[in-house]
């Protein structure tokens, strides 16, 4: 089956402490994308990556890190800088990372929550 | 900067009314997709309008385009409990990166 994976499905972290977010896809496709969801609120833009071995910051970068090492991965990394990680992290990649009308396809999304 | 935002935040209709959510872009867009999320879910893509005024349909669902291209809405026909959940649009400038709305979540009451 072709799709997104992330993983885990759930997370805890104890304040200041770093936590890295797994996301894998099998699609073939050349961006990725990072999203993070708070309750009741939409997706805002925190990383993504149009090829491998580059990324550019989104809307809430501060206290995020990401690489593209592989085509197929795109981990997160969130640090102790984030001043409130808690939230549902989602990863995304579209086919192509210069065409504006490609369909984005969605992981199953990971659940961060800082005891 | 760039803001997309929707209305209602929240719709709750009795099984069979119709629901329509609206789309509104602070900059004229390229092309808008719509996304569904189910509850606990991940965001499925639905429709990608790219015309100005264009309208498309699925099933009961209808989608629409506005003229000036800053506007968006979806239109569901005779709701069903299936219909559950949260309808976000995400708006494009013309680059690779969306803008997506802040949602309506629909709850369909049997």
């Amino acid at each position: 089956d072709g799709g997104i994976t992330q993983s885990p499905k759930y997370l805890f972290r104890k304040e200041g402490q770093n936590v890295t977010l797994s996301c894998e896809q099998n699609l073939n496709h050349d961006a990725m994308y990072w999203y993070r969801q708070d309750p009741g609120q939409g997706l805002r833009l925190i990383y993504y990556s149009q090829i491998v071995n580059d990324f550019q910051k989104g809307d809430i970068a501060e206290g995020y890190s990401v690489s593209r090492e592989k085509k197929e991965s795109f981990p997160l990394t969130v640090t102790s800088a984030q001043k409130n990680p808690t939230a549902f992290y989602l990863c995304a990649s579209t086919l192509s990372g210069g065409a504006r009308t490609d369909t984005q396809y969605f992981g199953p999304g990971t659940r961060l929550t800082v005891l | 900067g760039q803001q997309v935002m929707q209305i209602p935040q929240y719709q709750h209709v009795q099984e069979g009314e119709d629901f329509t959510t609206y789309c509104n872009s602070s900059t004229t867009l390229s092309n808008i997709q719509w996304y569904k999320q189910r509850p606990g879910g991940h965001p499925v893509f639905l429709i990608q309008l790219v015309k100005s005024g264009e309208v498309k349909k699925q099933k009961r669902l209808t989608f629409q385009f506005g003229e000036a291209k800053k506007n968006s809405s979806l239109h569901i026909t005779a709701t069903q409990t299936t219909d559950v959940g949260t309808y976000f649009c995400a708006g494009s400038s013309g680059t690779y990166k969306y803008i997506f709305g802040t949602g309506t979540r629909l709850k369909v009451l049997a």
